[in-house]
């Protein structure tokens, strides 16, 4: 069973489109991310989201808007998409009192035309 | 605020050859520290990590990795690489915030292993 899984893999829309991306692990952990890996594989982090609560939001823009159903489901929504939001994306998950590590999805390649 | 610099952004070496990359890390509190692995087109794998006791952490296929306090290190090493060690390597950091450990990354390092 995979522990973190991201849907869709691949992402291609134009600009100005709605989309979502959509996370799930079944790790049992209470602490979920969403980072951006950009063309020159820099990795920033964009949210976390712990016990459903929104604990760190960087300064991303308001367009991107993380939502977490339940604790295992942290899914990501991108309005009015530009060209520069194309990137992968990466949800993660783990234990929020433990200082483990994180566990990652496969990515999610969103390219915007 | 914590951050994470890794100073070589490639690095080709050649099949059977030792390398080592290197990573340095600043934080006002304690921290946890891990090395990932990505290969093309997938997501991170971790190698090792360092969260207490002894300086000198074993991982996953064959890497291991020290932790120096005084000089804020923890380089990654591997005594013989294959071709198939040819990926981007992550150093990245972890200190408790707001609740919850969020992990900051270097640049990420590019391991070209030449055959």
């Amino acid at each position: 069973d995979t522990a973190v899984s991201q849907t869709p893999k691949y992402l291609v829309t134009q600009m100005g489109n709605d989309k979502s991306i959509k996370c799930e692990q079944n790790l049992g952990h209470d602490t979920m991310y969403w980072y951006k890996q950009d063309s020159k594989k820099f990795l920033k982090i964009m949210f976390s989201y712990n016990n459903k609560e929104l604990i760190i939001n960087e300064t991303v823009p308001n367009r991107f808007s993380p939502k977490s159903p339940d604790k295992a489901h942290l899914n990501l929504h991108i309005n009015s998409l530009e060209l520069g939001d194309s990137a992968v994306y990466f949800c993660a998950s783990s234990h929020s009192d433990r200082g483990t590590e994180a566990f990652f999805g496969q990515g999610t390649r969103l390219t915007v035309v | 605020a914590q951050s994470v610099t890794q100073l070589d952004s490639q690095v080709p070496v050649f099949e059977e050859a030792p390398v080592e990359l290197r990573c340095n890390y600043s934080s006002s509190v304690s921290v946890y520290l891990f090395w990932y692995v990505q290969y093309p087109n997938q997501g991170l794998q971790l190698l090792l990590k360092y969260l207490s006791g002894s300086t000198l952490v074993k991982g996953i296929n064959g890497f291991e990795a020290e932790f120096n306090k005084s000089q804020t290190s923890f380089h990654l090493r591997k005594p013989s690489v294959h071709i198939s060690d040819t990926a981007e390597y992550f150093c990245a950091v972890s200190e408790n915030g707001a609740g919850s450990y969020q992990l900051t990354f270097g640049k990420g390092t590019k391991l070209s292993v030449i055959p």
